[in-house]
């Protein structure tokens, strides 16, 4: 069963707008959440994180936003670059040692 | 350069025709694990280790083994390979220091199984 989920398989944004990727997830254990960005032919990178004490944190273009009473958290990112474009990856995790769990990922195409 | 490489990178192979595929790391990683991605799956966990003779099942261990005699690498084995896991795997490390370590992937290895 996906506990981590990311419904929409693809996004596409023009440059220099916001780009939006959601992720809900359905393990209330799950206390550290991760962005991955994943480039064809190349490993996934990581990209953000968040402990669940916060509900934001931010990196240069790069927000991740936590709403733990909706188990949901979102990846937004201004201004989107044509560079952007990749697939990225919520995972989730409990505590250390424990597996990373990660969503299906969505495809998001920035076009010029 | 901090890495995690993976051998070979692509292979195509005959069912039943045992084959591994290496992984090693060179960040001085406790925590390693090898997923498998397929298409509208995402990314799924096959076995991890959380350090030298530790092993573990993750979500999907049918059909593999794993070994973890040194530190820094993890070979991913295959004893009787079958078509569906024909399959894009990668390795991945992390320090197991403090929670949600990011983990550190390899570039992938594409195996397919005929």
């Amino acid at each position: 069963d996906q506990q981590v989920k990311q419904n929409s398989p693809s996004l596409s944004v023009q440059e220099g707008r916001i780009s939006i990727l959601n992720c809900d997830y359905t393990n209330s254990m799950f206390d550290y959440f991760l962005w991955y960005k994943k480039y064809p032919a190349e490993g996934p990178t990581f990209l953000i994180s968040i402990s669940s004490i916060k509900d934001k944190n931010e990196d240069g273009r790069f927000t991740v936003f936590l709403n733990k009473s909706a188990k949901h958290l979102s990846l937004h990112i201004v201004p989107s670059q044509p560079g952007d474009s990749a697939v990225y990856f919520c995972a989730a995790t409990q505590a250390p040692g424990y597996a990373l769990n990660f969503g299906k990922g969505t495809s998001l195409l920035v076009t010029p | 350069e901090a890495q995690v490489t993976q051998n070979p990178r692509y292979l195509i192979t005959v069912t039943g025709k045992k084959l591994t595929v290496t992984c090693s790391q060179n960040m001085n990683h406790e925590y390693m694990s090898w997923y498998r991605q397929d298409p509208g799956l995402g990314l799924r966990q096959i076995y991890y280790s959380m350090n030298v003779e530790v092993t573990d099942k993750g979500d999907v261990p049918e059909g593999y083994k794993v070994s973890r005699k040194e530190k820094r690498n993890f070979p991913l084995i295959l004893e009787s390979p079958s078509p569906n896991q024909t399959s894009l795997y990668f390795c991945a490390s992390s320090s197991a220091l403090g929670i949600g370590q990011p983990q550190h992937f390899g570039d992938g290895t594409r195996l397919s199984i005929l």
